[in-house]
């Protein structure tokens, strides 16, 4: 089954320095790999998205995030931190059986001025 | 292009209650899965629906149902409310459920059972 670790459940960064929220993958297969972002008392919105295309995909706001098959990671960088930049993280995959996603237990960013 | 919808917004119900959330896809999307997202389990998948059928379900038990309308929008229905079944209830949309797709999520509905 597809499944994905996030490694850290709370991040702490100083506005303007780069930020990376580290996720693991496991899957018997290529995966269709997702970062989501909510912030407090709002919906999940998609941050980026890998399907096979390129390994290096760029998303929204700056961030972006490498599908590395040998070390079966999919990490989320960002140059510079904005204090904007705080919420919840979630590295998703989607479930091989289809038609659902597997949400990691999120990582929490908290951007410090 | 308006986004998912999402109906109501909050709910305050006792335990042994039911409840009936609904759900708006985007216009021209014909999946629509729901999530239930509680601080101990995190995101959770409930089940998900396309062309007014059932593809596939979560592992929840019985007193979690849902439905699908021939225009798409979708109800689910918890039975016998407990006080575990508070939670925020995410549904998500996209054009036809394939893994590659973008899912478009709604703001959610917060359900508190007292």
């Amino acid at each position: 089954a597809q499944s994905v670790t996030q490694l850290d459940s709370h991040v702490s960064v100083s506005e303007g320095t780069p930020v990376l929220l580290r996720c693991n993958y496991s899957s018997s297969y290529s995966p269709s790999l997702f970062w989501y972002v909510q912030h407090p008392n709002k919906g999940l919105q998609l941050l980026l998205k890998y399907t096979s295309a390129a390994t290096l995909v760029k998303g929204i706001n700056g961030f972006e995030a490498e599908f590395k098959k040998s070390e079966t990671s999919f990490h989320l960088t960002k140059p510079s931190a904005h204090m904007s930049d705080a919420a919840e993280y979630f590295c998703v995959v989607s479930a091989n059986s289809g038609y659902a996603l597997n949400f990691g237990k999120g990582t929490s960013l908290l951007v410090t001025p | 292009k308006a986004g998912v919808t999402q109906t109501p917004r909050y709910l305050i119900k006792t335990r042994g209650q039911q409840v009936t959330l609904s759900c708006s896809p985007i216009s021209g999307h014909r999946s629509v899965s729901w999530y239930q997202q509680t601080p101990g389990q995190g995101l959770q998948f409930l089940f998900e629906y396309f062309s007014e059928t059932q593809r596939n379900k979560g592992n929840f038990p019985g007193r979690f149902s849902g439905r699908q309308f021939s225009n798409s929008r979708s109800e689910m229905n918890v039975s016998t409310l407990e006080l575990g079944d508070s939670a925020l209830y995410l549904c998500a949309s996209s054009l036809r459920g394939a893994p590659e797709e973008t899912q478009y999520f709604g703001p959610g509905t917060r359900l508190l059972v007292l």
